[in-house]
């Protein structure tokens, strides 16, 4: 089955941990997206990649890195920096704008990562 | 600065009823519009996208959505709400970079 597959669902890290969130999709995306989604909030971007080997801060990237070593995969770190990790965390993937602006984005279930 | 509003936190509808679910963008040039929703726990799924010179875009389960470019507005609507419709309601835009900008959410509540 085509798709976008986070793992894991849920995560749970000691304060100060370096955790890493994987996002994989067979869908032959070149785009793909990760958002932070807090109650109130809605989604909003950490970072996004057009094509392998390039990514670009969104809106919230402090505290975050990511790699684009491989056009399938997408993980996410999210480092000590990051001040209040505990949220839940959505990867997307879509085809390039300039294929076709208005193509919508997939998701995948998500991860609910708990900082204690 | 490009982005998506979303007005209205929560929207209550009797079963039966039609629903609205409010979006204005501000965007430059031709918009790319979407509407998703939210299941609790689950990642978001995709309804509908506005279709450049259609003003009304039919999507899944029933819902459609009116595009208005004077009043630079996508808002989500159903003639008929259903008990099942109840979740939260995204609406995005996305920009000519891929970057994808979503607005806050609209929790819709559908009272039996």
């Amino acid at each position: 089955d085509g798709g976008i597959t986070q793992s894991p669902k849920y995560l749970f890290r000691k304060e100060g941990q370096n955790v890493t969130l994987s996002c994989e999709q067979n869908l032959n995306h070149d785009a793909m997206y990760w958002y932070r989604q807090d109650p109130g909030q809605g989604l909003r971007l950490i970072y996004y990649s057009q094509i392998v080997n390039d990514f670009q801060k969104g809106d919230i990237a402090e505290g975050y890195s990511v790699s684009r070593e491989k056009k399938e995969s997408f993980p996410l770190t999210v480092t000590s920096a990051q001040k209040n990790p505990t949220a839940f965390y959505l990867c997307a993937s879509s085809i390039h704008s300039f294929e076709g602006g208005n193509t919508e984005a997939f998701f995948g279930q998500g991860t609910r990562l708990t900082v204690v | 600065a490009q982005s998506v509003a979303q007005p209205e936190d929560q929207v209550n509808v009797a079963e039966g009823n039609p629903l609205t679910v409010k979006c204005t963008y501000s965007v430059s040039g031709n918009p790319y519009l979407f509407w998703y929703v939210q299941y609790p726990n689950r990642g978001l799924q995709f309804l509908l996208k506005y279709i450049t010179g259609d003003n009304l875009v039919k999507g899944s389960y029933g819902f459609e959505a009116e595009f208005n470019k004077s009043q630079t507005s996508f808002h989500l609507k159903k003639p008929s709400a259903l008990v099942s419709d109840s979740a939260l309601y995204f609406c995005a835009v996305r920009l000519r970079d891929d970057k994808i900008i979503f607005g806050k959410g609209t929790r819709l509540h559908i009272l039996p």
